[in-house]
């Protein structure tokens, strides 16, 4: 089992869609959630941290469940601009695991 | 945010030259980089993971003799391809995590460097 796993993809969704990722990590010692987005050809940028609590960031949503293992992240009312690769990153101590990534393509 | 710059963006080189990308935190010490490799539709792949003054740990499979890394201070890390061959030809990118404070936990990357071995 890979240590970090996301939903397959691609996700294609009208403008204006609510879409959700799933991501399970298999090292119950993580401590440490992210999410990352990845244009095509670039660099990944935090997207935002995933706290014990959740957290929201405008139209994004994330949240941890540590006992099922899993984050996700909600993203509402969906722009183009969405359009990207969403990684989750797993870490725990000085190492940082990448999820496969799951693209999203918005469509007008 | 933090910056994390590299350099060169692009480099196209002949198979058995060396080449030398550099990775540097703008405003924030880094204690500790990272070295990633990007195939084409392929994940972010962890290559090796140093910190300032001492040996990187290089993930499994990766050779450290080919691809030699220097964190020779908090703000600088190199990653030496040597001996490039075409299947080394590959988006490299370097990340970069401080030592405190809002720096801590995140991870910041570099823009990355695209590696081309003719």
């Amino acid at each position: 089992r890979k240590e970090v796993e996301q939903d397959p993809g691609p996700f294609n969704v009208p403008e204006g869609a609510t879409v959700a990722f799933n991501c399970t990590y298999s090292n119950s010692a993580s401590q440490s959630f992210f999410w990352y987005r990845q244009d095509c050809r670039k660099e990944p940028k935090l997207l935002m941290s995933v706290y014990s609590s959740g957290n929201e960031d405008g139209r994004f949503t994330a949240q941890l469940n540590r006992a099922s293992q899993y984050i996700s992240l909600l993203i509402r009312d969906s722009k183009l601009s969405d359009s990207a690769t969403y990684l989750c990153v797993v870490g725990g101590g000085q190492n940082f695991v990448f999820g496969p990534g799951t693209r999203l393509s918005v469509l007008p | 945010g933090a910056v994390v710059s590299q350099h060169p963006s692009r480099v196209i080189c002949k198979s058995g030259t060396s080449v030398k990308i550099e990775c540097r935190s703008l405003d924030f010490q880094a204690t500790t980089m990272f070295w990633y490799r990007q195939f084409p539709k392929q994940s972010l792949m962890l290559m090796a993971t140093s910190n300032e003054g001492s040996k990187a740990t290089y993930e499994q499979g990766v050779e450290k003799d080919k691809f030699l890394i220097n964190h020779a201070s908090l703000t600088l890390s190199t990653l030496t391809v040597t001996s490039a061959h075409p299947e080394d030809s590959s988006f490299y990118i370097c990340s970069a995590r401080g030592g405190g404070g809002e720096f801590l936990n995140e991870q910041y990357f570099g823009p990355g460097t695209r590696l081309t071995v003719t």
